[in-house]
């Protein structure tokens, strides 16, 4: 089976900008979180969608946002890019949003803010 | 709340040597416990989980680690290290929330493999 996968690997983009992040998950699998990672506040949860609806949210401002399509696929937006969301945003999907169902993760998607 | 604590951001080891990486959690219920590894420019990788059905769990690449509810620790061995190990550990616990779950990580400890 193909992993988790997610585009594009590598973004720059300036302050003030708005830029989109896509996830494909594991075939069959129907959950998606996302995750970011910087070096100072180490991996933070962001969202989990599961059958396109958000069962859970991260402490993150409203500029961070999400959405899951029928086909499980997720993207998630950043508005306003500001130089502090300049970080590793990884994706993981899993079967269900049960505890014991373990998350699988995408290679992430690199963003530098400038 | 759950929490989950690495202690030692860093910890260097001989090849050939006994790895061990520390974990302790804090969890108001029964947690699920997972041991994941990120190699450089990588996703992370699932070494281990403990799902409650026994409290010593073998993982991929000979590491094991285990669940000691008394001492609330489910630490990560591997008997030999091999320059391959080299990379970045988490632990991480799974509570539920309303009507999902959750994963909380640590912050990470960073395996250096010496000659």
């Amino acid at each position: 089976k193909a992993g988790v996968t997610q585009t594009p690997r590598y973004l720059i983009k300036t302050r003030g900008q708005q830029v989109t992040l896509s996830c494909s998950p594991i075939s069959g699998h129907r959950s998606v979180s996302w995750y970011q990672q910087t070096p100072g506040q180490g991996l933070q949860f962001l969202f989990e969608y599961f059958s396109e609806t958000q069962r859970n949210k991260g402490n993150f401002p409203g500029r961070f946002s999400g959405r899951q399509f029928s086909n499980s696929r997720s993207e998630m937006n950043v508005s306003t890019l500001e130089l502090g969301d300049s970080a590793l945003y990884l994706c993981a999907s899993r079967l269900s949003v049960t505890s014991a169902e373990t998350q699988y993760f995408g290679p992430g998607t690199r963003l530098l803010v400038l | 709340a759950q929490s989950v604590t690495q202690l030692g951001s860093h910890v260097s080891v001989s090849e050939g040597a006994l790895v061990l990486l520390r974990c302790n959690y804090s969890s108001s219920v029964p947690p699920y416990l997972f041991w994941y590894v990120q190699y450089p420019n990588q996703g992370l990788q699932l070494l281990l989980k403990y799902t409650s059905a026994a409290t010593l769990v073998k993982g991929i690449n000979g590491f094991e680690a285990e669940f000691k509810k008394s001492e609330t620790s489910f630490h990560l061995t591997k008997p030999s290290a091999h320059m391959s190990d080299a990379a970045e550990y988490f632990c991480a616990v799974s509570v539920p929330t309303g009507t999902a779950s959750k994963l909380t990580f640590g912050t990470g400890t960073r395996l250096q493999v010496t000659l």
